[in-house]
């Protein structure tokens, strides 16, 4: 079993609606959650950051973290055709402070016109 | 933005032969990654440095070796490439001080063939 699963999608939404991204993950270590996005033959670009558990809200994007049932979520309000991309989250654990990361495989979006 | 270059962008090379890829940053970041995506994995970490001469491996470091004898270049070795590690490489720095806040560079396709 993998340390963090992400359903591959592909997710396919009419212009303007909302989209939930989702991941699960099994190590109680965890404490950094990260959504990154990814244009295709692009490199991943961090969308979202939280720390522990709770929301994050940057404009149209919400992150949400539920650590008692290691589940994390990004929402995406009013989307857009620019938004379509891969979405990756990312995990990492406190200890070593080293940066490392561990990336679900990724969720492709469509957002049509 | 940090800027980072990697190099070649391409490559198609056959199996046995070794293979470099060069990550260059324009800033004094300490800490850089290479990454490898694959469809259905995601990014999964190779080998990471914390400064000149200090690396360390991730999860899926067979087969590579890395040197980092300048703040600025980090190198990533395919001593005898196998079609194993056709895949695309990600260079990523660690830009502020959360330990998820990474930036990546275009990446390097390699074809092992």
């Amino acid at each position: 079993q993998k340390e963090v699963e992400q359903d591959p999608g592909p997710l396919s939404v009419p212009e303007g609606a909302i989209v939930s991204l989702n991941c699960t993950y099994s190590n109680s270590a965890f404490q950094y959650f990260m959504w990154y996005r990814q244009y295709s033959r692009k490199g991943p670009e961090l969308l979202m950051y939280t720390y522990s558990s709770g929301n994050k809200e940057d404009g149209r994007f919400t992150a949400q973290v539920d650590k008692s049932s290691k589940y994390i979520s990004l929402f995406i309000r009013d989307s857009q055709p620019s938004d379509s991309a891969t979405y990756l989250c990312a995990m990492s654990a406190i200890s070593g402070n080293t940066g490392k990361l561990i990336f679900g495989q990724g969720t492709t979006l469509q957002v049509k016109p | 933005d940090a800027g980072i270059t990697q190099s070649p962008r391409h490559k198609v090379t056959e199996t046995g032969t070794p293979v470099t890829l060069r990550c260059h940053q324009t800033e004094n970041h300490r800490y850089m990654y290479w990454y490898r995506q694959d469809p259905g994995h995601g990014l999964r970490l190779i080998h990471y440095s914390y400064g000149v001469k200090d690396t360390d491996k991730g999860e899926v470091s067979d087969g590579y070796s890395v040197s980092r004898s300048k703040t600025e270049d980090f190198l990533l070795t395919l001593e005898s490439a196998t079609s194993s590690q056709t895949s695309v490489y990600f260079c990523a720095i660690r830009q502020g001080m959360g330990t998820g806040e990474l930036f990546f560079g275009e990446g390097s396709r390699l074809t092992v063939l």
